[in-house]
């Protein structure tokens, strides 16, 4: 268990709608990352937040945004979906970024299907 | 950009067998090395890095040597155990405007072990 917690498990939903998925980082853990993994695109960074400001920003649709909130929990909100929204949605936590060798610790993540 | 290969899998192999997957990566500078372990259902978690050039990181009797000549981070494991399989990701640390690292993953090699 890497302590960190993501919901839902899973979320199905249609074309055209808006989700939210949640994940709660490690105690301490002051940086949260989203990534996608897909079959055709492989394992994607999305965003980084660090103690709710965004610190860096990767492949993310402009359909998508995120935000980490005081609490240091951070909500993924994806909408207009289409069916190749449909993947695994990770969530990542580590106490900060600056230093090459720092560890990144993941949640078991959602998997969105969009039918 | 940065960019990591890994050998395309699935790779199958017996119980008690050698275990080598390919990774070489293209990077400006010195990057940080990384392996990733992916179990069915669950999220990435970090296998063993190596920081600097010759360095070699080690852990549950996996092993990866970090060489600058040929841009290369195999992993190997000398007698591979059922509950190996999994899908290993080799990744590099990648400075992100804004000053954070943030891996950048290969595709992934799954790893079938048969008893």
């Amino acid at each position: 268990d890497s302590g960190v917690t993501q919901t839902p498990k899973h979320l199905i939903t249609a074309t055209g709608q808006r989700v939210t998925l949640r994940c709660s980082p490690r105690s301490g853990d002051l940086s949260v990352y989203w990534y996608q993994q897909s079959l055709d695109q492989g394992l994607q960074f999305l965003i980084q937040y660090y103690n709710g400001e965004e610190r860096a920003k990767g492949n993310i649709l402009e359909r998508f945004s995120a935000q980490q909130f005081p609490d240091l929990h951070s909500e993924l909100n994806l909408s207009s979906l289409e069916l190749g929204d449909s993947a695994l949605y990770f969530c990542a936590s580590s106490v900060d970024q600056l230093l090459s060798t720092d560890t990144q610790y993941f949640g078991p993540g959602t998997r969105l299907t969009v039918l | 950009g940065n960019s990591v290969t890994q050998m395309e899998g699935p790779v199958t192999l017996s119980e008690e067998a050698f275990l080598t997957i390919n990774c070489t990566y293209t990077a400006t500078g010195y990057p940080s090395l990384f392996w990733y372990v992916q179990y069915p259902g669950e999220g990435l978690q970090l296998l063993l890095k190596a920081t600097k050039a010759d360095d070699k990181g080690s852990n549950k009797g996996f092993e990866a040597t970090y060489r600058k000549e040929t841009t290369s981070f195999h992993l190997e494991k000398g007698s591979v155990q059922v509950s190996d399989s999994a899908v290993y990701f080799c990744a590099l640390s990648d400075l992100r405007a804004g000053g954070s690292y943030i891996p950048t993953f290969g595709r992934g090699t799954s790893l079938i072990v048969h008893p």
